[in-house]
C-alpha cells in the first residue's frame, strides 16, 4: 500500500520560519512534490524532488532522503497569506501516473 | 505550462440529477488526465485515470458505472456523476501534466452539492 505521514495542524508567527515534515512508504518512488492549497480552491504546485538535497526557491525550501523516506517543506519569512494547507505528494511510479498525496498540514499564520 | 481548466466551479442541484464536469488542457495535450475528489478536511482521494481514446482506469472502491469518463480528445476529458445523491457532494478536481519530472496540474474543482 502507499501510506505518506505529516501532520495535522501546525502554527507559526507571521515573520519566523516553519518546517513542515512528511515520510512516506510508498511501492516506488519517482519523484516527491509539495502544493499549496487554500480552502475551497484547487492545489498549487510548490516544488519538486528527486533527489536528495535540498532544493531551494525564493521563500520555500524542500528536502528529500530518499533512504529515510523523508522530506521537508521549509517556509522562510511567514506571511499571512501562507495560512493554507499543504500537501506533500509522492509519484510512485514512473511516466504520466498519477500522485498519491498526504491528508495535508492546516498551517495557521498568526500576527 | 500545463494549465488546466475546469468547469463549472459550482453546481447546486437536486437528488437524482446527472452533472457533468469538463476538464480541459489549455496549451499542451492530456493523453491522460486523473480524476481526485476531496471531501472536507480531507486529502484528495484519486478516483480515476482517464486515458484519451480507451476506458478509464478506476480506482478499487469507485462506481465505473456511476462517475462516467470520457476522454474523446487529446484536450477534453469529462466527468458524469449520475443519478447523484447526497453523499456525493463533494470537491471534484481533475488534473493534468507530462509526466516524469513535470507537476501535475490541477483545474480549479468543482464544488458538488446534492440537495
Amino acid at each position: 500500500g502507499q501510506n505518506i505521514d505529516q501532520p495535522t495542524e501546525m502554527t507559526a508567527t507571521e515573520g519566523a520560519i516553519v518546517q513542515i515534515n512528511c515520510t512516506y512508504q510508498t511501492s516506488g518512488f519517482n519523484g516527491l512534490f509539495w502544493y499549496q492549497q487554500h480552502a475551497g480552491e484547487a492545489p498549487t504546485f510548490l516544488s519538486y524532488n528527486v533527489l536528495d538535497g535540498l532544493e531551494e526557491k525564493g521563500r520555500f525550501s524542500s528536502f528529500l532522503s530518499r533512504s529515510k523516506g523523508y522530506s521537508y517543506l521549509l517556509l522562510k519569512e511567514l506571511q499571512m497569506k501562507d495560512s493554507a494547507s499543504y500537501l506533500c505528494a509522492v509519484r510512485a511510479h514512473s511516466g504520466n501516473t498519477p500522485l498519491v498525496f498526504g491528508k495535508g498540514t492546516r498551517l495557521s499564520v498568526i500576527a | 505550462g500545463a494549465v488546466v481548466s475546469q468547469h463549472p466551479s459550482w453546481v447546486i442541484c437536486k437528488s437524482g440529477t446527472s452533472v457533468k464536469i469538463e476538464c480541459r488542457s489549455l496549451d499542451f495535450q492530456a493523453t491522460t488526465m486523473f480524476w481526485y475528489r476531496q471531501f472536507p478536511k480531507q486529502s484528495l482521494m484519486l478516483m480515476a485515470t482517464s486515458n484519451e481514446g480507451s476506458k478509464a482506469t478506476y480506482e478499487q472502491g469507485v462506481e465505473k458505472d456511476k462517475f462516467l469518463i470520457n476522454h474523446a480528445s487529446l484536450t477534453l476529458s469529462t466527468l458524469t456523476v449520475t443519478s447523484a445523491h447526497p453523499e456525493d457532494s463533494s470537491f471534484y478536481i481533475c488534473s493534468g501534466g507530462l509526466g516524469g519530472n513535470q507537476p501535475q496540474h490541477f483545474g480549479d474543482g468543482t464544488r458538488l452539492s446534492i440537495l
